[in-house]
């Protein structure tokens, strides 16, 4: 059964204190690593897509990379702005029949103080 | 439109009661999805539209989901006899076609409270 654990459930950092968030996987047949940024009352919103082990994908204080068996989410030197839930999702090859519906992780709740 | 939208963004509704709720796409997106998203929990997938078909039903938690779509345009979900688990945010998403590897664009989610 494809399956994604997402460690830690929550992270408090002060502003500038680079940490990374843990996203660990077992899918049959990986198609893409996908992550979610999700601020309080909104939808996800799409921050990178990962396809291979050794990706890597970056976009301002974010960077996404890819083992075959876990994706690691890095910032550097947060911001309080950056405060939000990020959500890890997979999509396999074969999951039940299903054209492309997504696994999610329940997501790392990060707080960035200033 | 520029994203996806959903309607009502809110709804409280009374135990037993009838309830739909509404997502456009983005123009031009053939595939839809439907998540819920309950409290501490992770997304958990609802339905799969291909254009106006739905392949993939397989996450409706019951006979009392249903969902239908017009053309490759809006969709509605619907929920007969509501109960109070049914209280969660559901989150409707498109992408082009559909290919497996394609992200899925959210729309900002229904709230719906079910007393």
């Amino acid at each position: 059964e494809d399956q994604v654990t997402q460690s830690p459930e929550a992270l408090r950092l002060q502003e500038g204190e680079s940490s990374s968030l843990n996203c660990s996987y077992t899918v049959s047949g990986l198609r893409g690593l996908f992550w979610y940024r999700q601020d309080p009352g909104k939808g996800p919103e799409f921050l990178f897509t990962l396809y291979s082990a050794g990706e890597e994908k970056e976009k301002e204080r974010l960077k996404a990379t890819l083992t075959k068996k876990e994706s690691f989410l890095h910032i550097t030197a947060p911001k309080p702005e950056d405060s939000a839930t990020y959500l890890c999702a997979v999509q396999g090859r074969n999951y039940g029949g299903s054209q492309g519906n997504l696994i999610f992780g329940k997501g790392t709740k990060l707080s960035v103080k200033p | 439109g520029a994203g996806v939208s959903q309607s009502p963004s809110n709804k409280v509704t009374e135990k037993g009661k009838d309830v739909e709720l509404r997502c456009d796409p983005i123009s031009g997106h053939t595939a839809l999805y439907w998540y819920r998203q309950r409290l501490g929990q992770g997304l958990e997938f609802l339905i799969y539209f291909q254009g106006n078909s739905a392949p993939d039903k397989s996450g409706l938690p019951s006979d009392r989901f249903s969902a239908e779509r017009t053309g490759e345009s809006v969709s509605t979900l619907t929920i007969q006899r509501t109960q109070q688990e049914d209280s969660a945010v559901y989150l409707c998403a498109s992408s082009l076609v559909g290919r497996r590897g394609e992200t899925q664009y959210f729309g900002p989610g229904t709230r719906l409270l079910v007393l």
